[in-house]
């Protein structure tokens, strides 16, 4: 069964400071990634999804099949950026988790002033 | 995004109670979706629906029931009301285009005491 591992429940950093949220998954095919970010008072929303490979409020995803990986990275972590991170997975057509999303644990991210 | 609304917000309820969490929307998608959200478990799927005649399990559906009223409702049931179903329970849709990007509600809070 596919999974999706976020092995770090909280992270702090300060402000200016390169930040990565770490996400890995287990998928036996070529699975789509995601990260969705809760901001605070705000709804679970889209940050960004590895084929569309763009930068996204200076965030940034690279897949990496050999290592299982789709980590979240900014270089210059801001206050604002303080939210909760969560790593997402659909699996490839035809398959039977096409169509919905496998969710890892969530990490929350703070940036200190 | 207003789109996708979610009633009640809030509820508290008793051991045994059958309780109603109603989802609506105008993002004329076909596609919606219940999690629940627990703290250091992320987002579990419940329950899924393609379209109004399609009706899916997802990870978490023992102890839930679904009923896709017309395409933009999708009501989740908790048939009798366990304290372990405490949690955050979103709604979420899907354009069936837009593969794994996902328009989520709100959020109800449900307390089952």
């Amino acid at each position: 069964a596919q999974r999706v591992t976020q092995p770090e429940k909280l992270l702090s950093v300060f402000k200016g400071a390169p930040v990565e949220l770490k996400c890995n998954y287990s998928y036996s095919g070529s699975p789509e990634l995601f990260w969705y970010v809760q901001y605070s008072r705000q709804r679970l929303q889209l940050l960004l999804r590895h084929i569309s490979r763009e930068s996204i409020k200076g965030f940034t995803a690279d897949l990496n099949k050999g290592e299982t990986s789709f980590h979240l990275k900014k270089p210059f972590a801001q206050e604002e950026d303080s939210a909760m991170y969560y790593c997402a997975l659909e699996g490839e057509a035809g398959g039977t988790s096409y169509g919905k999303l496998t969710f890892g644990q969530g990490t929350i991210l703070t940036v200190h002033p | 995004d207003a789109d996708v609304t979610q009633t009640p917000r809030n509820r508290i309820t008793k051991t045994g109670k059958r309780i109603m969490l109603e989802c609506s929307q105008t993002k004329g998608h076909d596609r919606m979706y219940w999690y629940r959200q627990d703290p250091g478990l992320g987002l579990q799927l419940i329950y899924y629906s393609f379209d109004v005649k399609d009706i899916n399990k997802g990870e978490i559906s023992d102890g839930y029931s679904v009923s896709r009223q017309a395409q933009a409702k999708f009501s989740l049931s908790l048939e009798s009301a366990i304290p372990n179903q405490t949690a955050l329970y979103f709604c979420a849709t899907s354009d069936l285009l837009g593969t794994g990007v996902l328009y989520f509600g709100p959020g109800t809070r449900l307390t089952v005491l």
